[in-house]
């Protein structure tokens, strides 16, 4: 079965302190590792998608890296309006999938 | 940018009532998606739709839920007989194709029945 964490739970910063969140993943053979943005009572909102080891996605302050294991969103000097849930699916190419499967979330506060 | 847009925004409904919650995905999408997010847990993923006809669908997805796409541009959720633990938010998703795909939300059905 396919399982996403997420680690930490929640992460809070000062503006401008950089870090980085974790998903740990295992997958039947990944297709693709999204990440999702969320605001509360929002839709997730695509950030990025990676489909093999050693890919890098950058987007403004974050950068996505992956791994056969896990994948990493990295936020450069963030500010306040980064602060939000940041989620972690898997998609795998078993026959017919299609759905995703989430993490749990890292929710994000930055502090100005 | 295109959008998938989602009716109603809130609803609230008594237990056992039938519910329908609307989805317009984006227009040049062919599959088409529902989620379900319950209150401090996990975005779980109900059903995908394409051609037509239901391609996968979750456990959680039983004889009590249906999805329809009714014309060109709208894609629904029934759910027949509605149960307390149904309250949650709904999200429908749509993208281009199958697998590795980029998958849209929208922002969501708040569900809570009474």
């Amino acid at each position: 079965e396919d399982q996403v964490t997420q680690s930490p739970e929640a992460l809070r910063l000062q503006e401008g302190e950089s870090s980085s969140l974790n998903c740990s993943y295992t997958v039947s053979g990944l297709r693709g590792l999204f990440w999702y943005r969320q605001d509360p009572g929002k839709g997730p909102e695509f950030l990025f998608t990676l489909y093999s080891a050693g890919e890098e996605k950058e987007k403004e302050r974050l950068k996505a890296t992956l791994t056969k294991k896990e994948s990493f969103l990295h936020i450069t000097a963030p500010k306040p309006e980064d602060s939000a849930t940041y989620l972690c699916a898997v998609q795998s190419h078993s026959q017919g999938a299609q759905k995703l499967v989430f993490g749990q979330g890292t929710r994000l506060t930055i502090n100005p | 940018e295109p959008e998938v847009t989602q009716t109603p925004s809130h609803q609230v409904t008594q237990m056992g009532q039938e519910v329908i919650l609307r989805c317009v995905p984006i227009s040049n999408h062919l599959y088409f998606y529902w989620y379900r997010q319950i209150l401090g847990q996990k975005v779980e993923f109900l059903v995908s739709f394409y051609n037509n006809e239901i391609s996968e669908k979750s456990e959680i997805f039983d004889d009590q839920f249906s999805v329809e796409r009714p014309d060109g541009s709208n894609f629904t959720l029934k759910i027949r007989s509605t149960k307390l633990e149904d309250s949650a938010m709904y999200f429908c998703a749509s993208s281009q194709t199958r697998g590795g795909n980029t998958i849209y939300f929208g922002e969501g059905s708040w569900l809570t029945v009474v």
